[in-house]
């Protein structure tokens, strides 16, 4: 079945760097969109950024644009988010998700990996 | 930016009954949008897009209409396993934005 698994989450400091991961399984990923959003603790959803299946093309909400970089290997099955110079109101679970029809349409989506910004 | 207003934040309903969610935009999305579902600890769930289609595997008692600026999400009747967050979710491609509304919780009533 189609599966997502984020990690790479963790505490860090303001100013600081963080990389995550989402590997896939069960579809083609190679096909696909790809998607972060995210969720600070008790709130609500914020897409984060999306790349297109062959990385040609790649778009940020401006609350992390400049900051934050999205990639992503077809030979691994694999998405990132290179997280940069990191605020406290970056501190959310992050998720991927795929586009299930290229309209931005989030479908699955993983379980969610924390990031914590605190000294 | 679009900004979605969802209406109620709370919504309090029996189980059997029909539920009945709203979701407004600021300005036209056209069809352009989306409801997901989200249980305590889990993560979100895409149930209808472009407005009315609903997801393979979605039960039919989950249906989405509107168009432009206002939608809604209706639950003909309400399962225990139905209570959770709602959200409404609409792209755009100018200006380019993709952006979620606040979330409807739908509790036991």
């Amino acid at each position: 079945q189609v599966e997502l698994v984020e990690s790479g989450g963790d505490l860090v400091k303001p100013g600081g760097s963080l990389r995550l991961s989402c590997a896939a399984s069960g579809f083609t990923f190679g096909d696909y969109y790809m998607s972060w959003i995210r969720q600070a603790p008790g709130k609500g959803l914020e897409w984060v950024s999306y790349i297109s299946s062959s990385s040609s093309y790649t778009h940020y909400a401006d609350s992390v644009k400049g900051r934050f970089t999205i990639s992503r290997d077809n030979a691994k099955n694999s998405l990132y988010l290179q997280m940069n110079i990191l605020r406290a109101e970056d501190t959310a679970v992050y998720y991927c998700a795929r586009d299930l029809t290229g309209d931005y349409w989030f479908d699955p989506w993983g379980q969610g990996t924390l990031v914590t910004v605190s000294s | 930016e679009i900004v979605m207003t969802q209406s109620p934040a709370t919504l309090s309903v029996s189980p059997g009954e029909r539920a009945t969610l709203s979701c407004r935009a600021s300005q036209s999305v056209s069809s352009n949008l989306a409801w997901y579902q989200q249980k305590r600890g889990q993560s979100p769930r895409l149930l209808i897009y472009d407005a009315s289609t609903r997801v393979t595997g979605i039960p039919a008692r989950f249906s989405g209409s509107g168009s432009g600026t206002e939608f809604t999400l209706t639950i003909s009747s309400l399962q225990s396993e139905d209570f959770a967050v709602y959200y409404c979710q609409q792209y755009s491609n100018w200006p380019p934005s993709i952006t979620f509304g606040q979330g409807t919780r739908l509790e036991i009533k």
